[in-house]
């Protein structure tokens, strides 16, 4: 069954590190997505991603965050100067036409030392 | 008020009971209604869609109540392999971002 696949599990970074989280999404999904979840807090949204561009974003998604498609498989979301509350789940999902209907990956767990 | 609330439980059931889950939540605009199911550390997976005619999925039924601004899950026959925090997520009309609620844990018993 086809699946998400993100890497790395798990990433150890220090404060003002940039980091990259890296995502395979489903081969022949066309909608992708970033979320994030906190340790003992909610899923949140970041970012959605269609046709080669962000079709929605949320607050969290300020300018420190960037996404992008380099290729015709990786979907991968950067993050510029990382803050100790940047430490979290990170889950990428994507999605064939049926937007509510996503699939995610496990997770990279960030830890911002 | 929060947009989407749980209870967070936990819910503490022995093998076979029915158990069900509430959530409210707070946009009357919201047009697409979830469960998702997440074990201890893992991905969030898509249990069931959930209609306005309400749906099962074998031991599983989903409820929705527009007007009361609701939707309820229950769980009939409860297994072991149940046991997993429960996840309410609401979509509003004209976007794809959906609101996740914190979930409610349950824990099925020997």
């Amino acid at each position: 069954e086809p699946e998400v696949t993100q890497t790395p599990s798990h990433q150890v970074t220090q404060m003002g590190q940039e980091v990259i989280l890296r995502c395979v999404p489903i081969s022949n999904h066309l909608y992708f997505y970033w979320y994030r979840q906190i340790l003992g807090q909610k899923v949140e949204f970041l970012v959605s991603f269609y046709n080669n561009e962000i079709s929605e974003k949320s607050e969290i998604f300020d300018d420190q965050f960037s996404v992008e498609r380099p290729d015709g498989s990786n979907f991968t979301l950067k993050i510029r100067s990382t803050k100790l509350e940047d430490s979290a789940m990170y889950f990428c999902a994507s999605s064939g036409a049926d937007h509510n209907e996503q699939f995610f990956g496990p997770g990279t767990r960030l830890t911002v030392l | 008020r929060k947009e989407v609330e749980q209870d967070p439980g936990p819910f503490n059931v022995p093998e076979g009971a029915t158990v069900a889950f509430n959530c409210t939540y707070s946009n009357s605009a919201s047009q697409s209604f979830f469960w998702y199911r997440q074990d201890c550390r893992k991905e969030p997976k898509l249990l069931m869609s959930v209609y306005s005619s309400g749906n099962e999925d074998g031991r599983f039924t989903a409820q929705l109540n527009r007007a009361s601004q609701y939707i309820s899950l229950l769980i009939r026959d409860s297994k072991l392999s149940d046991s997993a925090t429960y996840l309410c997520v609401v979509t509003p009309g004209g976007s794809y971002i959906p609101t996740f609620g914190r979930g409610t844990s349950l824990i099925v018993h020997p």
